[in-house]
């Protein structure tokens, strides 16, 4: 069974342009998550998606966004990007709607210049 | 207040020996409890999960839930080389897939 799978692995842009992450979960996830990864401040939550809806959000700007497409795969887009955006941007799936363990994937590098 | 705290170590084990890493959490109204081990470089993989108070155990690995006093901890018995990693306790504390990440507690091994 194939894992998560997240495009690109790595990105370079520049301050105030935008960009778009893509996840595709394990076959037969239902939920995926997005997290946002710096050395700081660790794993923060974004947002979670099940069965096209967003249900949680975390604490980032409305810069953030993301949906959920009919097949399970998420996208997650960032407009207007700052320095501060650079990180390592994680996706993880997840079978049913609560309480599942997270399958992640290898996430997409962000640099922001 | 964090919602899930860990000390961020590192902790120094000796192989062979057992390293005990601990969590606690804010949110009373947390379901369930996971550790994830993150090697760098690399994303993190979950090994342990435990939903109710007491001790569960998967080889090498105990995890540890007391609900009363906010606390998971993760014992590692006859630690390896191969274990030092950063270990995440995770929580998650609604009722939908909401979970929350501690930082995250760096173990090194030294054979």
């Amino acid at each position: 069974k194939a894992g998560v799978t997240q495009t690109p692995r790595y990105l370079i842009k520049t301050r105030g342009q935008q960009v778009t992450l893509s996840c595709s979960p394990i076959s037969g996830h239902r939920s995926v998550s997005w997290y946002q990864q710096t050395p700081g401040q660790g794993l923060q939550f974004l947002f979670e998606y099940f069965s096209e809806t967003q249900r949680n959000k975390g604490n980032f700007p409305g810069r953030f966004s993301g949906r959920q497409f009919s097949n399970s795969r998420s996208e997650m887009n960032v407009s207007t990007l700052e320095l501060g955006d650079s990180a390592l941007y994680l996706c993880a799936s997840s079978i049913g709607p609560n309480n599942e363990k997270l399958f992640f994937g290898s996430g997409t590098q962000l640099s922001v210049l | 207040q964090k919602e899930v705290e860990q000390n961020s170590g590192p902790l120094s084990v000796p192989e062979g020996a057992i390293a005990s890493l601990n969590c606690t959490y804010s949110d009373r109204g947390s379901q369930s409890f996971f550790w994830y081990r993150q090697y760098s470089g690399k994303s993190p993989e979950l090994i342990m999960s435990i939903y109710s108070n007491g001790d569960k155990e998967d080889g090498r690995f105990t995890a540890q839930l007391n609900k009363a006093s906010q606390y998971v901890s993760l014992l590692i018995r006859d630690s390896q080389p191969s274990d030092s990693a950063t270990y995440l306790c995770a929580v998650n504390s609604g009722g939908y897939q909401k979970v929350t990440f501690g930082t995250g507690t760096k173990l090194q091994v030294i054979p």
